[in-house]
C-alpha cells in the first residue's frame, strides 16, 4: 500500500465549476500538508500548504485537512481554463522530505 | 525568483551507457533532491542532499548515484542505464530555514533509454 493515495482522475469540468481533489494517507506522523500544481512541461510549484488539521483559503482555492480520517482535500471554486494542470498532494512529518500522491490531471473546458 | 535549472530537457541514451543529469539552483539552498516521475506513481525520491558532499538515499536509489561537490549543483548519475530508467527526472531544492517543505523544482529532464 502506498503511503499517499490520490484519486487518479483525470477530471474534466466546465468553466465555473467547483473542482474537488482528494488524498488519503497512512502515516500518522505527517503534520504538513501541501498541494503542488504542475503545468504541462513544467516542474511542480507549491500552491497551498496547511499545518495539522483545519481549513485554509486563498482566493478561489480552499485546502482542508482531517487528520482523524487521514484525508485531505483541495477545492477550486469558479474554475478557469488556466487552472488546467496536474495537482499533486504532498505531505511531510518533521523533516524536509515530502511524500507525494500520484497526481490528478484537471482540464477546465471553456 | 528561485531558479532551478536542469542541463537537458530531453535525453536519449542507449542501454548500458553512463548518464549524467545536472541540476543547478541559484538560491543558496541547503537541500537538493532528485525525483523521478512516472504516470500513476507520482514523484518518487531517488536521493537527496542536505549539505555539500552529504547525501541520503531516498525511496528508490537502486541503479543511481549522486554527487554534490558545490552547494548549488547536484548531479544524478545512472551508472549503466537500463530501459526501466526511462522516465521524467525532476530536481528540486529547498531551504533549511523558513518553509523547508517548500521545494522549488526544475523543468525536468525526459530521459529515454533504448
Amino acid at each position: 500500500q502506498k503511503e499517499v493515495e490520490q484519486d487518479p482522475g483525470p477530471l474534466s469540468v466546465p468553466e465555473g465549476a467547483i473542482v474537488s481533489l482528494n488524498c488519503t494517507y497512512s502515516n500518522s506522523a505527517f503534520q504538513y500538508f501541501m498541494w503542488y500544481r504542475q503545468y504541462s512541461r513544467k516542474g511542480p510549484e507549491l500552491l497551498m500548504y496547511t499545518y495539522s488539521s483545519g481549513n485554509k483559503e486563498d482566493g478561489r482555492f480552499t485546502a482542508q485537512v482531517d487528520k482523524s480520517s487521514k484525508y485531505i482535500s483541495l477545492f477550486i471554486r469558479d474554475s478557469q481554463p488556466s487552472d488546467s494542470a496536474t495537482y499533486l498532494c504532498a505531505m511531510s512529518a518533521n523533516d524536509y522530505k515530502l511524500s507525494f500522491g500520484a497526481g490528478t490531471t484537471v482540464t477546465v473546458r471553456a | 525568483d528561485v531558479k532551478v535549472t536542469q542541463s537537458s530537457r530531453y535525453l536519449v541514451k542507449r542501454t548500458g551507457e553512463k548518464v549524467f543529469l545536472e541540476c543547478v539552483q541559484d538560491m543558496d539552498h541547503e537541500n537538493m533532491f532528485w525525483y523521478r516521475q512516472d504516470p500513476g506513481l507520482g514523484l518518487r525520491l531517488i536521493y537527496f542532499s542536505y549539505d555539500v558532499k552529504m547525501k541520503e538515499k531516498g525511496d528508490i536509489p537502486e541503479g543511481y548515484s549522486v554527487s554534490r561537490e558545490k552547494k548549488e549543483r547536484f548531479s544524478l548519475i545512472l551508472e549503466s542505464a537500463s530501459t526501466n530508467q526511462t522516465s521524467m527526472y525532476l530536481c528540486a531544492s529547498s531551504s533549511q530555514t523558513g518553509l523547508s517543505y517548500e521545494q522549488y523544482f526544475g523543468p525536468g529532464t525526459r530521459l529515454t533509454v533504448t
